[in-house]
């Protein structure tokens, strides 16, 4: 089945602890991409990757980094969370960027 | 810049009404328009699309026209069901922003029996 997992779905940290949402898809897509979503504020794009080792900044990228080391894993690193980066988060990923096809989200919680 | 703007919710309808909700844009060059629908606790999904100027997207008896004169994509459907309960976003992708994506708001619709 296509799809594109996150791990793990739900998550309660505290400031300042490293933490990894791990992102993969099975349809052999080059592009991927992070999003943030906040009530009143849509989707936010964070990140996003057209392939391997290719990275680029989206409009809300500070506080996050990402890697792309292969082409169907893109985790997203929150290095020092805050509690402003409390959010649910979606992963996607296309073939080109007419369709993309999103994971179920990850909900964050930093206190 | 570009930018994407829906109409706020939350919008209520009975069965069988007519849905319009709206969404106009702000691009430079020849975005992509698309809607995407997300259903309680999930992610987004591709509802409908469309890639230039006069094209019509349609899917699961929802449409939406590319109307480049209006800079608007809004989503419509004659008859909706309780089915379509769920929350729409509008969004784009422009040409000369690379590969980003811009997403509205997003627009709650509850539809009662």
């Amino acid at each position: 089945e296509a799809q594109v997992t996150q791990n793990p779905r739900y998550l309660i940290t505290v400031t300042g602890k490293k933490l990894t949402v791990t992102c993969s898809q099975n349809m052999n897509h080059e592009y991927m991409s992070w999003y943030r979503q906040d009530p009143g504020l849509g989707l936010r794009q964070i990140y996003y990757s057209m392939n391997v080792e290719v990275t680029d900044k989206g409009d809300v990228p500070e506080g996050y980094k990402v890697s792309r080391k292969e082409k169907r894993n893109f985790p997203l690193i929150l290095e020092s969370p805050s509690p402003n980066q409390t959010s649910l988060y979606f992963c996607a990923s296309s073939f080109d960027r007419r369709r993309q096809y999103f994971g179920p989200g990850t909900r964050l919680t930093v206190t | 810049g570009n930018s994407v703007t829906q109409m706020e919710g939350p919008v209520t309808l009975s069965e069988e009404a007519f849905l319009t909700i709206n969404c106009t844009y702000t691009a430079t060059g020849y975005p992509s328009l698309f809607w995407y629908v997300q259903y309680p606790g999930e992610g987004l999904q591709l509802l409908l699309k469309a890639t230039k100027a006069d094209d019509k997207g349609s899917n699961k008896g929802f449409e939406a026209t590319y109307r480049k004169e209006t800079t608007s994509f809004h989503l419509e459907k004659g008859s909706v069901q309780v089915s379509d309960s769920a929350v729409y976003f509008c969004a784009l992708s422009a040409s000369n922003t690379g590969n980003q994506f811009y997403f509205g708001t997003g627009t709650s619709l509850t539809v009662i029996p």
